[in-house]
């Protein structure tokens, strides 16, 4: 499985913008980016995916290398809400998308009042 | 999106007892199931694929004869916990995979004493 490296935690103050990166060096050429988030005692819950160009939904924005060697996740603007573990990892394209997934360590993200 | 029931979402159990958790797809059908577990402050770790109508693919160093997976139906998955110890407290979550994206149970707790 291609890996991803984040930084272990990160801090923002609220209603600022967060950038949380992931480096994903050894992705191969059918892999999508993935982000997820883990509030405590919870499952993971999808934030943002993509491919090679940037993407925006109403949660966050993806920013994706040119070389898609690594990625970054962009909260526009932080709420105490979005303190969570955020986990990048690459989930291969084919097999209808049932491949196996495997998480890495994530980004656990403090958001200051 | 899909919604990915567990039940329970939490339970406690003594030492030598099973335990059994059940994963629901309420959305649409799912031929393939994933189980995690998670320890605290740990990120999620892949234990098996459930795969519906077929026997359950373990990750390396998971007892397939510890940890039961029936995916007996399109819609329910579940984990058995046999002969459960202590260390096999933890969380332990379910994931339903779609095309696009993975949506993960809310998990369940399990402690054993």
């Amino acid at each position: 499985d291609a890996k991803t490296t984040q930084p272990n935690s990160m801090e923002s103050n609220e209603e600022e913008p967060v950038h949380l990166p992931c480096n994903h060096s050894t992705i191969s050429g059918t892999d999508y980016i993935h982000w997820y988030r883990q509030l405590p005692s919870q499952g993971p819950e999808y934030v943002i995916h993509g491919l090679t160009s940037n993407v925006n939904n109403r949660m966050a924005s993806l920013a994706i290398a040119e070389d898609r060697k690594s990625s970054t996740l962009i909260l526009h603007r932080a709420t105490l809400r979005d303190a969570a573990v955020y986990y990048c990892i690459l989930r291969p394209r084919g097999s209808g998308g049932y491949q196996k997934v495997t998480f890495g360590t994530g980004t656990k993200l403090q958001v200051i009042p | 999106g899909a919604v990915v029931s567990q039940h329970p979402s939490w339970v406690i159990c003594k030492s030598g007892t099973s335990v059994k958790i059940e994963c629901r797809s309420l959305d649409f059908q799912a031929t393939t199931m994933f189980w995690y577990r998670q320890f605290p402050k740990q990120s999620l770790m892949l234990m098996a694929t459930s795969n519906e109508g077929s026997k359950a693919t373990y990750e390396q160093g998971v007892e397939k004869d510890k940890f039961l997976i029936n995916h007996a139906s399109l819609t329910l998955s579940t984990l058995t916990v046999t002969s459960a110890h202590p260390e096999d407290s933890s969380f332990y979550i379910c994931s339903v995979p779609s095309r696009y994206e993975q949506y993960f149970g809310p998990g369940t707790r399990l402690t054993v004493t």
